[in-house]
């Protein structure tokens, strides 16, 4: 079965500072690796996804993340972060059952 | 404007009172899915439907029910509420249940069940 481990429940940072959300998944076959964010009061939206390639992904809003399958992780980053990135951000796997499994989830807050 | 749309947004009710979440999406997508968030756990999904007629239990489908009588729509249905059942509640899309398939999410139902 698959699964998903999401390290940092809370992260509180700065304007400019530098983001990197933890995840790190279960599975033994060929995964498809997603990040979602949910900004307050909204619906999941897409930041990217990793389905085969280049394993440095580039999403949206400066945002990417790194498949690294010896460690089985997919770690989010972002230099810069802004007050406009205060938001809750699930990373999710789909293995080989099609049904995508979620993390937890991290709330990360921005301060100006 | 290709969405999901969920309907009732915001929906209080008492224990036991059947309830039904509509869930529509407009994309011609395949596979649907509910979810319910919850603080700390994430999302879990509670049932998918990979087309029509064809539905299956997530990982929490204990009292759910659900059904896909058409592409677009595919309603979740509480038969008999309790408050364990209060939560969010999200329908997402693809257009298949292949892997790397981007599923659109709803804007959320907020329940309470009292």
């Amino acid at each position: 079965a698959q699964s998903v481990s999401q390290h940092n429940h809370h992260v509180i940072l700065s304007e400019a500072a530098s983001l990197e959300l933890g995840c790190n998944y279960s599975y033994g076959g060929t995964v498809n690796l997603f990040w979602y964010v949910q900004y307050p009061g909204q619906h999941l939206q897409l930041l990217l996804k990793y389905f085969s390639g280049d394993p440095l992904v580039k999403g949206i809003k400066g945002f990417e993340a790194e498949f690294i399958k010896s460690k089985f992780s997919f770690n989010l980053r972002k230099p810069s972060v802004q007050w406009s990135d205060t938001a809750e951000y699930f990373c999710a796997v789909r293995g080989g059952s099609y049904i995508p499994t979620f993390g937890r989830g991290t709330s990360l807050i921005v301060h100006p | 404007e290709a969405q999901v749309t969920q309907n009732p947004r915001y929906l209080i009710t008492v224990t036991g009172k059947k309830l039904t979440v509509t869930c529509s999406q407009n994309m011609n997508h395949e596979y649907m899915s509910w979810y319910r968030q919850d603080p700390g756990l994430g999302l879990r999904q509670i049932y998918y439907s990979m087309n029509v007629e064809v539905t299956d239990k997530g990982d929490v489908p204990e009292g759910y029910k659900v059904s896909r009588k058409e592409k677009r729509n595919f309603p979740l249905i509480l038969e008999s509420p309790s408050p364990n059942q209060t939560s969010l509640y999200f329908c997402a899309s693809s257009l298949s249940r292949q892997g790397g398939e981007t599923q659109y999410f709803g804007p959320g139902t907020r329940l309470l069940v009292l």
